[in-house]
C-alpha cells in the first residue's frame, strides 16, 4: 500500500490567494482527519470524515477554511483567501473502523504551506 | 476532558544511553494511549498503542511504554539510544466514549549525540 498521499509537499502562495491541498487516504480506510501543526499551537485537528461525511468541523479555524470529500478515496482543504497566518504544515490522516483499532491514524507526509 | 502533558520539550542523550519520555495523561475513562513518532519533513508514525490489554507496550524499533494507572503516566523507553532515533516524539490520547479525536501533547525532541 502506498499510504496517505497528500498533493501538493509544498506550497509557496502570497496572501489573498485561494490555497487548495489534497489527500488520498488509504484503501479502505473510512476515516479521514485533516490536521494542522504549527511551533506555537502544535499539532490541532481541523476535521474529521466519516465516509465522507464531515463529523466534527469544531477545528476549522474560520470560514475561510473550507474541506470536503466527494469520495471515499480523495480530500480537500481550500483555504480563500489566504493569511499569512495561515503558513503552517497541514496533514492528513486515515484510519478504519474494521481490523485495526480504529483509533489508530496513518499520517500522510503532510504539506508544508507558506503564505507571504 | 482528556489531555496529555509530556513533560519535557527536549531531551538529550548519548547514542547507547537509555531514552525515557515522560508523559502523564488525564482521562474521564479508561483511555487509549499512543506514542507517535514524527523525524524531519516527515509525517507521523505510530509507535506503540495501550488499549487496556497489557500495561507493558512494546513498540517498534525496541521502544516500549508502560501504562500506570496509579500514576497516570505513559513513560516511553528505550535501552540503547541509536542515532536515527532522534525524532519528535508525541504522547497521545483517545477516549472512545468522546470522539473518534486524536488528543496529542505537545511533543518532545530527541536529540541522540555520538
Amino acid at each position: 500500500d502506498a499510504g496517505v498521499i497528500q498533493s501538493p509537499r509544498h506550497e509557496v502562495t502570497e496572501m489573498g490567494q485561494e490555497v487548495t491541498l489534497r489527500c488520498k487516504p488509504i484503501s479502505g480506510h473510512d476515516y479521514l482527519f485533516w490536521y494542522r501543526q504549527t511551533m506555537m499551537r502544535g499539532l490541532e485537528l481541523l476535521i474529521y470524515f466519516n465516509n465522507n461525511v464531515p463529523i466534527d468541523d469544531s477545528g476549522m479555524p474560520e470560514d475561510r477554511f473550507s474541506a470536503k470529500m466527494p469520495n471515499a478515496s480523495f480530500s480537500t482543504l481550500k483555504i480563500q483567501p489566504s493569511e499569512p497566518r495561515d503558513s503552517a504544515v497541514y496533514f492528513c490522516a486515515s484510519s478504519w473502523t474494521s481490523g485495526d483499532p480504529r483509533d489508530t491514524q496513518y499520517f500522510g507526509p503532510g504539506t508544508r504551506l507558506t503564505v507571504l | 476532558a482528556q489531555s496529555v502533558t509530556q513533560l519535557d520539550s527536549h531531551v538529550s542523550v548519548s547514542e547507547g544511553t537509555p531514552v525515557l519520555l515522560r508523559c502523564n495523561y488525564s482521562s474521564s475513562y479508561s483511555p487509549s494511549l499512543f506514542w507517535y513518532v514524527q523525524h524531519p519533513n516527515k509525517g507521523l508514525q505510530l509507535l506503540l498503542k495501550y488499549t487496556s490489554a497489557a500495561t507493558l507496550v512494546k513498540g517498534i524499533n525496541g521502544f516500549e511504554a508502560e501504562f500506570k494507572k496509579s500514576e497516570t503516566s505513559f513513560h516511553l523507553t528505550k535501552p540503547s539510544a541509536h542515532m536515527s532515533d532522534a525524532a519528535e516524539y508525541f504522547c497521545v490520547v483517545s477516549d472512545p466514549s468522546n470522539t473518534d479525536k486524536l488528543i496529542f501533547g505537545t511533543g518532545t525532541r530527541l536529540q541522540v549525540f555520538p
